[in-house]
């Protein structure tokens, strides 16, 4: 199954600063999900990024808010723009192992704490 | 989109017994539902996948009924161990995966 390198693992960051997480996947994909799993909550999904087109975005998730990259197809970035403490989650990457095969790889997810 | 409730409550079990945790969709049957493990900071691990068609799936000390009538899905673990302590996580492919909200499973020895 595919490996992915999440990172960084944990950030503290400043109200109203961003925050670039990066995911590398050991091979290439089509499609890669963000997740976010609020405090004691589920996993929630933000987007789904194609390589060599924009984002899809989630009802209540804008890409003003999340922009994303999608350089090639074992790459992406998803970043947190303008935090507020209401950002304060683990954000995860994923990938999909066949269609309706072998489930999804995850990331190991970023913790980010906004002060 | 689908709906999906699991035990809200967490499971305590004795080493060896078994764990039975539920996963209810409200919506139309999914082609295929899936269930995950995951540990505290960490991120889900897939376990096992079953389709509408398949009644019963196992691996190892885990088994997975999926009962379209009732929008039901069961997990099982079987002879259960403290390593087996974690969160277990349900969830629906529409056109996205949606999740369960978990049920954590804790193993007394």
């Amino acid at each position: 199954s595919a490996v992915i390198s999440q990172k960084p693992s944990r950030d503290i960051c400043q109200r109203g600063t961003s925050l670039t997480i990066q995911c590398q996947v050991d091979s290439q994909v089509t499609m890669m999900f963000w997740y976010r799993q609020q405090p004691g909550q589920s996993l929630t999904l933000i987007a789904t990024a194609n390589q060599g087109s924009e984002a899809t975005y989630e009802s209540g998730f804008v890409i003003d808010k999340f922009p994303i990259s999608r350089p090639n197809l074992t790459f992406s970035t998803l970043t947190v723009s303008n935090m507020s403490p209401e950002d304060s989650s683990i954000y995860l990457c994923s990938v999909e192992e066949g269609i309706g095969a072998g489930g999804y790889t995850f990331g190991s997810g970023t913790r980010l704490t906004v002060v | 989109s689908q709906k999906i409730e699991q035990n809200s409550e967490a499971l305590n079990i004795q080493e060896g017994k078994t764990a039975t945790l539920t996963c209810n969709y409200t919506n139309y049957s999914p082609a295929y539902l899936q269930w995950y493990r995951q540990d505290p900071g960490r991120g889900p691990v897939f376990l096992l996948l079953i389709r509408e068609n398949e009644k019963e799936k196992r691996k190892e000390r885990l088994k997975v009924t999926f009962d379209t009538t009732l929008k039901q899905s069961l997990f099982h673990i079987t002879a259960s161990q403290p390593a087996d302590s974690a969160t277990y996580l349900c969830a629906v492919n529409d056109y996205k995966l949606s999740f369960g909200a978990g049920t954590t499973v804790t193993v007394r020895a």
